[in-house]
């Protein structure tokens, strides 16, 4: 069975700070791993994902997550936060045998302090 | 492509009546999913088709809904009779399902559901 674990329900970040939304999952198998973000009123969105090719995955919006797997965490990271990344973000797993629905976390919802 | 389309966007109804929500998926697409998201329980996968099959429905919280894909373009997610406590969103989002991989799906603006 896969899981993913968001920690942080809220986190706030001044505009020009970094963001670092964390994400630890819990695999039987070799995962893959998503980062899904939605904004207001809006469907989620695929922001980046991680098929194993690469442990450093570089996403839209000029978003980043590293997959660890010593430490079974796949963090979202952003240099320089921008007002227009408030919104909430999802971290997801499935199993790397494709063929299999994504599981999700509970989300976080990012605020930027101007 | 005008990417998966939900109708309404808003269903205010009362309870006991039936709902249906409709979906269009991404053309090609050979995966479907329907999603509710409240703010207690997050997100919940209710079931999800795979060429217009029903692979797992144990999502589905009660026998009052049901979900069906009579073709590759269109989907319903009926709720009989309503109650207040299925007040949710509803997303249905649709995956390539390129290879056998299901992971990057594409969803839907949503169908945010109002039962009083």
């Amino acid at each position: 069975a896969q899981s993913v674990t968001q920690l942080g329900s809220h986190v706030s970040v001044s505009e020009g700070a970094l963001v670092l939304l964390r994400c630890n999952y819990s695999s039987s198998v070799p995962p893959y791993l998503f980062w899904y973000v939605q904004y207001p009123n809006q469907g989620l969105q695929l922001l980046l994902k991680y098929t194993s090719a690469a442990t450093l995955v570089k996403g839209i919006n000029g978003f980043e997550a590293e997959f660890k797997k010593s430490e079974t965490s796949f963090h979202l990271t952003k240099p320089s936060a921008h007002m227009s990344d408030a919104a909430e973000y999802f971290c997801a797993v499935s199993p790397n045998f494709g063929n299999e629905k994504l599981t999700f976390g509970t989300g976080t919802r990012l605020t930027i302090i101007p | 492509d005008a990417g998966v389309i939900q109708s309404p966007r808003h269903e205010v109804t009362e309870m006991g009546q039936e709902v249906t929500l409709r979906c269009k998926p991404i053309s090609g697409h050979d995966y479907l999913f329907w999603y509710r998201q409240t703010m207690m329980r997050g997100l919940e996968l209710l079931i999800y088709f795979n060429n217009n099959v029903p692979i797992d429905d144990s999502g589905m919280p009660e026998d009052r809904f049901s979900a069906k894909m009579p073709n590759a373009s269109f989907s319903t997610l009926k709720i009989q009779p309503s109650e207040p406590r299925d007040s949710a969103v509803y997303f249905c989002a649709s995956s390539p399902g390129d290879s056998g991989f299901v992971g990057e799906a594409f969803f839907g603006q949503g169908t945010r559901l109002t039962v009083v």
